[in-house]
């Protein structure tokens, strides 16, 4: 079936650090890939996303890019800020009837001033 | 305004006990979802509804029922609550099925089940 693997947490950095949380994933056919964050209190909300390929998706300094040869959506981030503290979701959807989102585990990030 | 909204925000039960958490959406769509969350196992489906008329069991539904009341509400009841469905419980909605959809949540539910 269908799974997602990310790297566990918790990842403690010092502000302005350079992040990478690691994401890999099983999937028949060509899903789409998202990173959701939950911020402390807060659901769950869309940071990005890359539905084929070798797309790139970006969003308030996060990057990440669909890579289909290392099954592979690794979220990077230059630069962290202490607002960036929450946990991160990897998740990837293989079809178009919305049953199948498969979530990661989610990796908590505290950064520290 | 939250677009989508969940009541209660915390809740505290007793084994055997039948409680409902409820979900409510101004965003207009149609899709929704019940998950719950537990440490290190990230987000399950629970149940998914398309449209008030469909309606559908996930990846653990045993234990839990659904009732989509119109297309802004869906609920979920636990029977029987047991301490093992202790969870932090999300409701989230989507526009559409296509799976580059994106989906969304509430703010979330605690129950705790004693």
């Amino acid at each position: 079936g269908n799974s997602v693997t990310q790297m566990e947490g918790p990842v403690t950095l010092s502000e302005e650090a350079f992040l990478t949380i690691n994401c890999t994933y099983t999937a028949t056919g060509y899903p789409s890939l998202f990173w959701y964050v939950q911020y402390p209190g807060e659901g769950l909300q869309l940071l990005l996303k890359a539905t084929k390929a070798d797309d790139k998706g970006s969003n308030k300094g996060f990057e990440a890019t669909y890579r289909k040869e290392t099954t592979s959506f690794h979220l990077e981030k230059g630069s962290v800020q202490v607002s960036d503290s929450a946990v991160y979701f990897c998740a990837l959807s293989a079809d178009n009837y919305g049953q199948n989102f498969v979530f990661g585990p989610g990796t908590r990030l505290s950064v520290l001033p | 305004d939250a677009d989508v909204t969940q009541t209660p925000r915390n809740r505290i039960t007793k084994t055997g006990k039948r409680i409902m958490l409820e979900c409510s959406q101004t965003k207009g769509h149609d899709r929704m979802y019940w998950y719950r969350q537990d440490p290190g196992l990230g987000l399950r489906l629970i149940y998914y509804s398309f449209d008030v008329k469909d309606i559908n069991k996930g990846e653990i539904s045993d234990g839990y029922s659904v009732s989509r009341q119109a297309q802004a509400k869906f609920s979920l009841s636990l029977e029987s609550a047991i301490p093992n469905q202790t969870a932090l419980y999300f409701c989230a909605t989507s526009e559409g099925t296509q799976k580059w959809e994106t989906q969304y949540f509430g703010p979330g539910t605690r129950l705790l089940v004693l």
